[in-house]
């Protein structure tokens, strides 16, 4: 079973600062989707940025871009100019094309922005 | 908005008692989830539905139904609550259109229960 592993439950930057989210998953899989959500205290889940396995490009959504490393199974967050409104938890997940239709998370990290 | 409404948002029970979560979609997609979020385990997958009638079980399915008798509602039943069912639920759809992108779930507003 694919396993998703976010190893920073929690992380702190400060505003216009950068930081970068990490995670990890294990698949036998080649093609296969993955994503950042964002879960801010009102509870909603936000797609942040999606990365298709196939695309040797790392993915770029505005501040929010990828670090995917494909035969690392490595697929980091990086959040540049960092505002208050970043403040959430974030989580990593994967989505395999083979066929089990199921998205799998990772725990999440809770990043926090100081002023 | 990916029209998800779930009901009822929030809800304190006892143990013992049966609850009915419901998730309604506007938008006919044939992919409904239901997940679970508890501090340090991230979201976890119950139950699914790949159509009317057609479900099957995630990795925390114990003590849950659910049951699919329209495309747009999924319900998720707790036949005797228990406090370990303590949690907040959320619903997701997921597009199979190709310009919404392949494995994006849209997800509710969640539904926090509380079983006392």
């Amino acid at each position: 079973a694919q396993t998703v592993t976010q190893s920073q439950p929690e992380m702190s930057v400060q505003e216009a600062e950068t930081v970068t989210l990490s995670c990890t998953y294990d698949t036998s899989e080649s093609d296969y989707y993955l994503f950042w959500y964002k879960q801010p205290p009102s509870r909603q889940m936000i797609l942040v940025i999606r990365q298709e396995a196939y695309k040797q490009q790392n993915a770029t959504e505005n501040r929010f871009s990828v670090n995917f490393q494909k035969a690392a199974k490595s697929f980091s967050l990086k959040i540049s100019d960092s505002q208050l409104g970043d403040a959430a938890m974030y989580f990593c997940a994967y989505w395999s094309q083979g066929g089990s239709e199921k998205l799998v998370f990772g725990k999440g990290t809770k990043l926090t922005v100081n002023p | 908005d990916a029209g998800i409404t779930q009901s009822p948002r929030h809800k304190v029970t006892e143990t013992g008692t049966p609850v009915t979560l419901r998730c309604h979609q506007t938008e006919n997609h044939r992919y409904m989830y239901w997940y679970r979020q508890d501090p340090g385990h991230g979201l976890r997958l119950i139950h699914y539905s790949y159509g009317v009638k057609d479900t099957d079980k995630g990795e925390v399915s114990d003590g849950y139904s659910v049951s699919r008798s329209k495309t747009e509602d999924f319900l998720l039943t707790l036949e005797s609550a228990t406090s370990s069912q303590t949690s907040v639920y959320f619903c997701a759809i997921r597009p199979q259109r190709p310009s919404r992108g392949t494995g994006e779930l849209f997800f509710g507003e969640g539904s926090r229960l509380t079983v006392l």
